[in-house]
């Protein structure tokens, strides 16, 4: 079974350009996972889809980040326009809906540098 | 808000038992994990532990909970160099309609031959 991957494994932009992220989850699982983590800090949780709809988004840093699940499928975060502090590993994760315990499986992470 | 701390470093000789620590503030937190990362990988599930639990033994590792202290602990026997990697202790969160999970900012592991 192909594990959670993720697209590109590095990315290194300019300050203002615009950076997209893609994260294939685990065929089959509805729940989706974006975490962040800045340099030195601890990994934060960004947002979270069940299938096509956003649960949960209370850890996107501003509106200059953008998250999409079409179909219910892959996703993508986009960060337009980027800046210095945007710098970091962008992780994805996917788990099973379960009403109690779920593992969260996360992909190799996409590592972000904004110049 | 939720916060998880442990320490950055340990550094132990091949052989040695390694214990890690971790405390967290969430009391209501369903599950407790650990995870580790190799370099150039992601995030592997190590274990996890109930929080109605005291411990859970999974071969060579050891969890510990302490709910009245919110202190939680992973032990390594037997540290390999294979061991050597970033170990994050992270608890679970119900928030709104779904499960996050809050880590800390990992620690990590020296292992010395």
């Amino acid at each position: 079974e192909a594990g959670v991957t993720q697209f590109p494994s590095h990315s290194v932009i300019e300050k203002g350009q615009t950076v997209t992220l893609r994260c294939d989850p685990i065929s089959g699982h509805d729940n989706l996972y974006w975490y962040r983590r800045v340099m030195g800090k601890e990994i934060k949780f960004l947002l979270h889809f069940v299938k096509e709809s956003k649960q949960d988004e209370s850890g996107m840093p501003n509106n200059r980040f953008l998250a999409e699940r079409t179909g219910g499928t892959y996703s993508t975060l986009k960060v337009q326009p980027a800046e210095l502090e945007d710098s970091g590993v962008y992780f994805c994760a996917s788990s099973q809906d379960r009403p109690t315990y779920n593992e969260q499986f996360f992909g190799p992470g996409t590592r972000l540098t904004v110049l | 808000g939720e916060d998880v701390e442990q320490s950055l470093f340990l550094s132990v000789r091949e052989g040695d038992s390694s214990v890690i620590n971790c405390t967290y503030t969430d009391s209501s937190s369903t599950y407790l994990y650990w995870y580790k990362q190799e370099p150039g990988a992601g995030l592997q599930l190590l274990t996890y532990i109930f929080s109605n639990m005291d411990m859970k033994q999974d071969q060579r590792l050891t969890v510990l909970l302490n709910k009245k202290d919110k202190h939680l602990s992973l032990r390594i026997a037997d540290t390999q160099t294979g061991d050597s990697a970033i170990y994050f202790c992270a608890e679970g969160v119900k928030w709104q309609a779904g499960t996050a999970l809050i880590f800390g900012k990992g620690t990590t592991l020296s292992v010395s031959s």
